[in-house]
């Protein structure tokens, strides 16, 4: 059955540096996702893109984030300057259409994100 | 703000039973609920999704229920096995189907 892969599944970084977080949603899928979740506490919606634009984003994706779809097949997740409380596990997920009856969200196994 | 509720945090029942989590929101107009299944250091399975305008889905042991009007939804287990083992989550979508706002989930340990 395909699946969304995230790599890596762990990255460690200091405060201040660049990170990019890569996924391969499934391919025929059309919606794509990133959530994180604190150690602890509840998955948070962070943005979602669709036709390589961000259809929603909450107010915790701030300049500090960005997302691209650089070629047909990767999704990428760059938070700019990291800080401590951006340490969380990050969810890509995609999905084939808006969460119809049939179009439930896949989830990739998650990078966890360390800063030091 | 769309808020979601599990009940209990965690539980743990002997091999065989029958099993009721809870999952309540206090947003009513929402776009579809979702169960997912997480596996310690694992991502999130998708388990059953209800439109809003259905009451139920089924997929082999596991039933979910949603009362619109009520906020609830109930994921039930049947014959639970050591293999359901795992964290569930309900999660909704509120005004768009883009956005799912999670709960804090029920941890669920099947004893032999």
């Amino acid at each position: 059955e395909p699946e969304v892969t995230q790599t890596p599944s762990h990255q460690v970084t200091q405060m201040g540096q660049e990170v990019i977080l890569r996924c391969v949603p499934i391919s025929n899928h059309l919606y794509f996702y990133w959530y994180r979740q604190i150690l602890g506490q509840k998955v948070e919606f962070l943005v979602s893109f669709y036709n390589n634009e961000i259809s929603e984003k909450s107010e915790i994706f701030d300049d500090q984030f960005s997302v691209e779809r650089p070629d047909g097949s990767n999704f990428t997740l760059k938070i700019r300057s990291t800080k401590l409380e951006d340490s969380a596990m990050y969810f890509c997920a995609s999905s084939r259409s808006l969460s119809s009856y049939n179009s439930p969200l896949h989830f990739g196994n998650g990078t966890r994100l360390t800063v030091t | 703000k769309q808020e979601v509720t599990q009940i209990p945090a965690a539980l743990s029942v002997p091999e065989g039973e029958n099993l009721v989590l809870n999952c309540s929101f206090t947003d009513s107009a929402i776009y579809n609920l979702q169960w997912f299944r997480q596996d310690p250091g694992k991502g999130l399975t998708s388990l059953l999704l209800i439109q809003s305008s259905q009451r139920e889905q089924t997929s082999g042991r596991l039933n979910a229920s949603l009362d619109k009007s009520s906020g609830r939804s109930t994921l039930y287990i049947a014959a639970s096995q050591p293999g359901d083992s795992a964290t569930y989550l309900c999660a909704v979508a509120t005004g768009t189907a883009s956005k799912l706002t999670f709960g804090t989930g029920t941890r669920l340990q099947v004893t032999l």
